[in-house]
């Protein structure tokens, strides 16, 4: 069975950093590509950022670009997201999601998501 | 950035109605146009994928069509469990973009 698991949601300071976790199982994680998609409170779904199964593609939204960073470890099975310099807008429920088979990338399965709320 | 609009925003239904979801893409997507469903508290889940296909598991009352800019969702025989929010999103391209969301109320 496919689970995900986030982590590492958290209260933050604006201005601050956190690292969100994603711990996959039930299927070949190394072979599959990764994205995040975040929701604020009461909003709609933002697409955020994607990984390459073996980590040679990356690509961000231009709302996070230069402050998150994606990466993964094939090893343990985990995706990663390093976020820094915290807005109060970056305030929503994180969710990793894996890219399904068939060639048209869409979302097969998603994490249970993780809250992260920046507020001073 | 290819901009997604939904239309409905929200749409008032009774069980055992056909409910229509309209998705437009600012520009050609081709059918790489997927269809996701939210309960509230929940995480998204797929529905269609490559405008048309079923996601495995999905109820046959839930289809999809279109192609290139225009697609839609239906849901026939509408149940007590459609009530949710719907979400399309075109994944032929970098950045990848959702629509705005169609809430599904029961009237």
């Amino acid at each position: 069975e496919v689970q995900l698991l986030e982590s590492g949601g958290d209260l933050v300071q604006p201005g601050g950093s956190l690292r969100l976790s994603c711990v996959a199982s039930g299927f070949v994680f190394s072979t599959y590509g990764m994205h995040w998609v975040r929701q604020a409170p009461g909003k709609g779904l933002e697409w955020l950022s994607y990984i390459s199964g073996s980590s040679s593609s990356t690509y961000y939204s231009d709302s996070v670009k230069g402050r998150f960073s994606i990466s993964r470890d094939n090893a343990d099975n985990s995706l990663h997201l390093q976020m820094h310099s915290l807005r109060v807008e970056d305030t929503a429920v994180y969710y990793c999601a894996r890219v399904g088979r068939g060639g048209y990338r869409q979302l097969d399965y998603w994490g249970l998501g993780t809250l992260v709320t920046v507020s001073s | 950035d290819i901009q997604m609009t939904q239309s409905p925003s929200s749409l008032s239904a009774s069980v055992g109605d056909r409910v229509i979801i309209t998705c437009r893409a600012s520009q050609s997507i081709s059918n790489y146009l997927s269809w996701y469903q939210q309960i509230p508290g929940k995480a998204p889940k797929l529905l269609v994928y490559g405008a048309s296909t079923l996601e495995g598991g999905v109820p046959t009352r839930f289809s999809g069509s279109g192609s290139v800019t225009e697609f839609t969702l239906t849901i026939n025989n509408l149940q007590p469990e459609d009530f949710a929010t719907y979400y399309c999103q075109q994944s032929d391209s970098f950045p990848r973009t959702f629509g705005q969301g169609t809430r599904v109320e029961i009237k």
